[in-house]
């Protein structure tokens, strides 16, 4: 397996415009979480899906973010409309929840910068 | 409140000197804690769980449930050990809830 995989890998975009993060969790695994990583704050939980059902989207900032995991495979993030401080590292991670002390797999992450 | 805090954003030593990273959680229950680290343009992954109480990379971490607290200790530190770690707490009960410390920037001089 390759790992997560996320997709795109850098993206700089003009204030106001939608962004759409995409990730794609390890095959078999059934959690799946976004994280937003700052400086200031480090990495933030934003929502996270226990198969496929968004468990707690506590994290998500505001309504200008939602995210959606249509199958087991494949989950998105978006941005609408996206502001300057929006600009992170937004990382996705999955693990195979079920048992205790079970290890999340993080993606390489999507570096996205807005003008 | 579910917390995990991490005090120190850069911890700053020389090559063999030894190292502890802190990290103290909040939290009621029975906490499952975890430190993962992020070296240079690589992705975040698992450095060790309390659960294994084994030494990676000569990395240990102690569970004190009394202070709430999960350090990493190194006694030797090393270059190659400059990184990014960051201190983790899983909550089983709420199907696997998993925040992350600000986490703390550690660089290793020659």
């Amino acid at each position: 397996d390759a790992g997560v995989i996320q997709s795109p890998r850098h993206e700089v975009t003009e204030m106001g415009q939608e962004v759409t993060l995409r990730c794609k969790p390890i095959s078999g695994h059934n959690s799946l979480f976004w994280y937003r990583q700052t400086m200031m704050r480090g990495l933030e939980l934003l929502i996270y899906f226990n198969n496929n059902v968004p468990i707690d989207d506590s994290g998500m900032p505001e309504d200008r973010f939602s995210a959606k995991m249509p199958n087991a495979s494949f989950s998105t993030l978006k941005i609408q409309p996206s502001e300057p401080r929006d600009s992170a590292v937004y990382f996705c991670a999955s693990s195979l929840n079920g048992g205790m002390n079970t290890e999340a797999f993080f993606g390489q992450g999507t570096r996205l910068t807005v003008v | 409140a579910q917390r995990v805090t991490q005090p120190e954003k850069l911890l700053s030593v020389f090559k063999g000197a030894p190292v502890e990273l802190k990290c103290n959680y909040s939290y009621s229950g029975s906490p499952e804690l975890f430190w993962y680290v992020q070296y240079s343009r690589q992705r975040l992954q698992l450095l060790l769980r309390h659960i294994s109480r084994e030494s990676i990379k000569g990395f240990t971490a102690d569970l004190n449930k009394g202070e709430t607290s999960f350090h990493l200790k190194k006694p030797f530190a090393q270059e190659e050990d400059s990184a990014m770690y960051y201190c983790a707490l899983r909550f089983y009960n709420q199907g696997g809830k998993l925040i992350f410390g600000q986490g703390t920037e550690l660089s290793v001089k020659p």
